[in-house]
């Protein structure tokens, strides 16, 4: 089965400094893709970066970048010049394909950032 | 674009009733919508795949009966909690998709049962 872990229940960054943000994930399929989204308080789920698992850069989205290692099963999100807007939850997933061609997200427990002034 | 509403965005309502949430996509077509429910400060949670013109998929530990998904049209999928009871209180979520690897997510539904 297919399973995420984001080991860091709870970060603090400085604002301006980069934070990063760990995700590891399990899975046997050999075609994968990898999300982050963050959840305000308000509570929308926002999309911030793809990584699919033949991608062979990293994914970058502005601030936002995914350090993808294969081999380690992992995709770390990397947020440059932390701002205060960036306190939020953060949540790494998964996509599970199933039949009929859609897929399943599986997520992490999530990440709490907080960003100080 | 890929604008993704949920009705509505707040509901309390007295155990034994029974509440109906909407997930609408606006400017697209969906012919696959996925329920989540989040408690607090926790993850989200896949509760059943809604697909247009067929019976939901739910996920293992979801009660049918207890969540009824409707999927009427490509842009309209509905979830009915019967007879609620406060352990249903909880943060619904939806999210649409319009062709595979990608989902939008709806605002969330922040259901109380009294």
């Amino acid at each position: 089965a297919q399973k995420i872990t984001q080991t860091q229940p709870g970060m603090f960054v400085q604002e301006k400094e980069a934070v990063t943000l760990d995700c590891t994930y399990d899975t046997s399929d050999q075609s994968y893709g990898l999300f982050w989204y963050k959840q305000p308080s308000s509570g929308e789920m926002i999309f911030l970066i793809y990584q699919g698992s033949y991608d062979e850069q990293n994914a970058t989205e502005g601030r936002y970048s995914l350090n993808f290692q294969k081999a380690r099963k992992s995709a770390n999100l990397v947020i440059s010049a932390s701002q205060l807007g960036d306190s939020a939850m953060y949540f790494c997933a998964m996509r599970e394909l199933f039949s009929g061609g859609y897929n399943k997200l599986i997520f992490g427990a999530g990440t709490r950032l907080a960003v100080h002034p | 674009g890929a604008v993704v509403s949920q009705h509505p965005s707040r509901v309390i309502c007295k155990s034994g009733t029974s509440v109906k949430i909407e997930c609408r996509s606006l400017d697209f077509q969906a012919t696959t919508m996925f329920w989540y429910r989040q408690f607090p400060k926790k993850s989200l949670m896949l509760m059943a795949t809604s697909n247009e013109g067929s019976k939901a998929t739910y996920e293992q530990g979801v009660e049918k009966d207890k969540f009824l998904i409707n999927h009427a049209s490509l842009t309209l999928s509905t979830l009915t909690v019967t007879s609620a009871h406060p352990e249903d209180s909880s943060f619904y979520i939806c999210s649409a998709s319009p062709r595979p690897l990608q989902q939008f997510f709806g605002p969330g539904t922040r259901l109380t049962v009294l």
